[in-house]
């Protein structure tokens, strides 16, 4: 079957670095996505990987290995608005997502 | 860059009423939208894939007589919600992809709050 997984909870410092950690099974793979989400809003656009390696935006960077099933988001300097909801989701072979079940990140001061 | 807007972003109604949800993409076309149902604490899980010009996709265990989707063109889709109850009372969300740009994402819209009385 397809499935996501991802840590439920996470825990940082502001002003630390996080690492949240997604692997995947998916039928095919198409690509993998992170959302943020707000809690009460609609999840936004942070990365989308389908080669392996490492994409860098600012603060936030995402990696992935297809040969591993595997993703990461870091962020950097982490602000206390960094606090949400971290969607990984895999793209199958049908251009469905296969969403996780998000990764609630909590930043302390 | 692509924007999806949804609309209304908060709607309360009362029980047996319908409640109509639009989701627009505003600078590309979307032959295909998305229809997500968000329940507080849980992920989203999609109830329909909505299709311009011919019948939506209804996931398991999503009634298609109670959400009836309707996509009539390239940059509109909606959702009625029809004789809400209590326990449609929930965050929707609809999403689109811009298939015309290469490795696009899905783009959301802001969410509709449905409250039912």
């Amino acid at each position: 079957g397809q499935n996501i997984d991802q840590p439920t909870e996470m825990t940082a410092t502001e002003g630390a670095i996080v690492q949240i950690n997604c692997t995947y099974q998916t039928s095919g793979f198409n690509g993998l996505f992170w959302y943020q989400q707000h809690a009460g809003e609609a999840p936004t656009f942070l990365s989308y990987n389908v080669l392996d390696g490492l994409e860098e935006k600012g603060r936030f960077s995402s990696f992935l290995s297809r040969s591993k099933g595997y993703s990461y988001l870091l962020l950097k300097e982490l602000q206390m608005k960094d606090s949400a909801s971290y969607l990984c989701a895999g793209l199958d072979s049908n251009y469905q997502l296969i969403w996780g079940a998000g990764t609630k990140l909590i930043i302390k001061p | 860059g692509a924007v999806v807007s949804q609309h209304p972003s908060r709607v309360i109604c009362k029980s047996g009423t319908s409640v109509k949800i639009e989701c627009r993409s505003l600078d590309f076309q979307a032959t295909t939208m998305f229809w997500y149902r968000q329940f507080p604490k849980q992920s989203l899980m999609l109830m329909a894939t909505s299709n311009e010009g011919s019948k939506a996709t209804y996931e398991q265990g999503v009634e298609k007589d109670k959400f009836l989707i309707n996509h009539a063109s390239l940059t509109l889709s909606t959702l009625t919600v029809t004789s809400a109850h209590p326990e449609d009372s929930s965050f929707y969300i609809c999403s689109a992809r811009d298939l015309g740009a290469d490795n696009s994402p899905l783009h959301f819209g802001n969410g509709t709050r449905l409250t039912v009385t």
